[in-house]
């Protein structure tokens, strides 16, 4: 079955220590990206990668940190959590940059 | 910055009534998509309508983009309770940074049964 997979969906940490979300996706997708969903804002774009060794900014990616070491693996990684980064997190992946995406179940982190 | 702004944020109807929602965008764009996300969950993909078509259907949905204002609107015909859920457009800029793609805040739908 084509996915996204995150993981993990729930995630309760202590400031400054650090995390990584983990993210696969199995279509063989040269686009991935992550967001962040908050109350109020909709999806805010953290990172994007437009395929292997190639990462980029989106709109949010101060206190974030992404790697794409292999195609289907796309992490993200927070050195230092801060309470401010308590949000839900989706992970997404599309055949390109401009087709649809195919988002992954999200991950909830609390931050305390 | 958000591109796309959905409108209404919040909609409420009756089983059987058609559902609109409206969204606007700033800048020149390849396509606009529309997906829907369940309570929680991720978001799914609906329709996609590029920057040269006017209007596209998709079953009970049907997508129109009116390029010189701006702005797109969802259509959902006859809507079910299982419609139930946040409606959010997407856009994918026309240049440069065409990987960048933008979601709104989104219009919460719920269709009373």
């Amino acid at each position: 079955e084509a996915q996204v997979t995150q993981n993990p969906r729930y995630l309760i940490t202590v400031t400054g220590k650090k995390l990584t979300v983990t993210c696969s996706q199995n279509m063989n997708h040269e686009y991935m990206s992550w967001y962040r969903q908050d109350p109020g804002l909709g999806l805010r774009q953290i990172y994007y990668s437009m395929n292997v060794e190639v990462t980029d900014k989106g709109d949010v990616p101060e206190g974030y940190k992404v790697s794409r070491k292999e195609k289907r693996n796309f992490p993200l990684i927070l050195e230092s959590p801060s309470p401010n980064q308590t949000s839900l997190y989706f992970c997404a992946s599309s055949l390109q940059g401009r087709t649809p995406l195919h988002f992954g179940n999200g991950t909830r982190l609390t931050v305390t | 910055s958000q591109q796309g702004e959905e409108d209404p944020q919040a909609l409420s109807i009756q089983e059987g009534e058609n559902a609109t929602m409206n969204c606007s965008y700033k800048t020149s764009i390849n396509n606009l998509q529309w997906y829907r996300q369940n309570s929680g969950r991720g978001l799914v993909h609906l329709i996609l309508i590029r920057s040269n078509e006017r209007e596209k259907h998709s079953g009970r949905l049907r997508v129109t983009l009116d390029t010189s204002k701006k702005s797109s609107s969802l259509l959902i015909t006859a809507s079910r309770a299982a419609d139930t859920a946040s409606y959010f457009c997407a856009t994918v800029p026309n240049s440069g940074g065409y990987q960048k793609v933008t979601f709104g805040i989104g219009t919460k739908l719920q269709v009373i049964p």
